[in-house]
């Protein structure tokens, strides 16, 4: 089964320059996150979608930042414009719907690496 | 303070040592708790869940202390392939993972 399909993988611009990042996640999985790490930290939640719901984007800059998951599945992350300290891996991660009181675990795409110039 | 602390790190050991890493969380009404591994340049992969009465996979244990509020992921024989970073993730219920900023492991032929 494929797991979290992320493009691009690499991405060098300019400052003030728009960048967009896609993410695919696994099949059947209800719960898609963006998430940022700096070297060094641990990933840092940007927004996370319930389906097509963006339930949580309190951490989104939103002033530059923008994301959007229509029909549920796929999701993009832009900047604009991107700035020097938006240099980081953005990561997405998806997890199927668990009920109750635990949260399930995260899959990971392999990230898309920003570089700011 | 911050929601999720790790142990600093970086951790260099020899092979075949016991390696024991520690998490603390200040939501008290955390109900989940993973320990993901990350090799350099990769994503976050799940290493084990933790549960209440703890549990082993292998050379790798994970506990739980509610009292206390903190996680603990032990490493025995340590092998060369166990360098990375090793993150830990804490969910209060139907909320989202809070990582911790990871502890860096290498260990040394």
């Amino acid at each position: 089964e494929a797991g979290v399909v992320q493009s691009p993988r690499y991405k060098i611009i300019e400052k003030k320059q728009p960048v967009a990042f896609w993410c695919n996640p696994i099949s059947g999985h209800n719960t898609l996150y963006w998430y940022l790490q700096n070297l060094g930290q641990g990933p840092e939640l940007l927004i996370r979608y319930e389906n097509e719901e963006a339930v949580d984007d309190s951490q989104l800059p939103k002033d530059r930042f923008s994301a959007e998951r229509l029909k549920g599945v796929d999701s993009t992350l832009k900047i604009q414009p991107a700035e020097l300290g938006d240099s980081a891996v953005y990561l997405c991660a998806s997890s199927a719907h668990s009920g109750g009181s635990r949260t399930g675990e995260l899959f990971f795409g392999e990230g898309s690496r920003l570089t700011v110039l | 303070r911050k929601e999720v602390e790790q142990d600093p790190g970086p951790f260099n050991v020899p092979e075949g040592a016991t390696v024991a890493f520690n998490c603390t969380y200040s939501n008290s009404a955390s109900q989940s708790f993973f320990w993901y591994r990350q090799d350099c340049r990769k994503e976050p992969k799940l290493l084990m869940s933790v549960y209440s009465s703890g549990n082993e996979d292998g050379r790798f244990t994970a506990q739980l202390n509610r009292a206390s509020q903190y996680i603990s992921l032990l490493i025995r024989d340590s092998k060369l392939s166990d360098s990375a970073t090793y993150l830990c993730a804490v969910a209060p219920p139907g909320q989202n993972f809070v990582f911790g900023p990871g502890t860096r492991l290498s260990v040394l032929p």
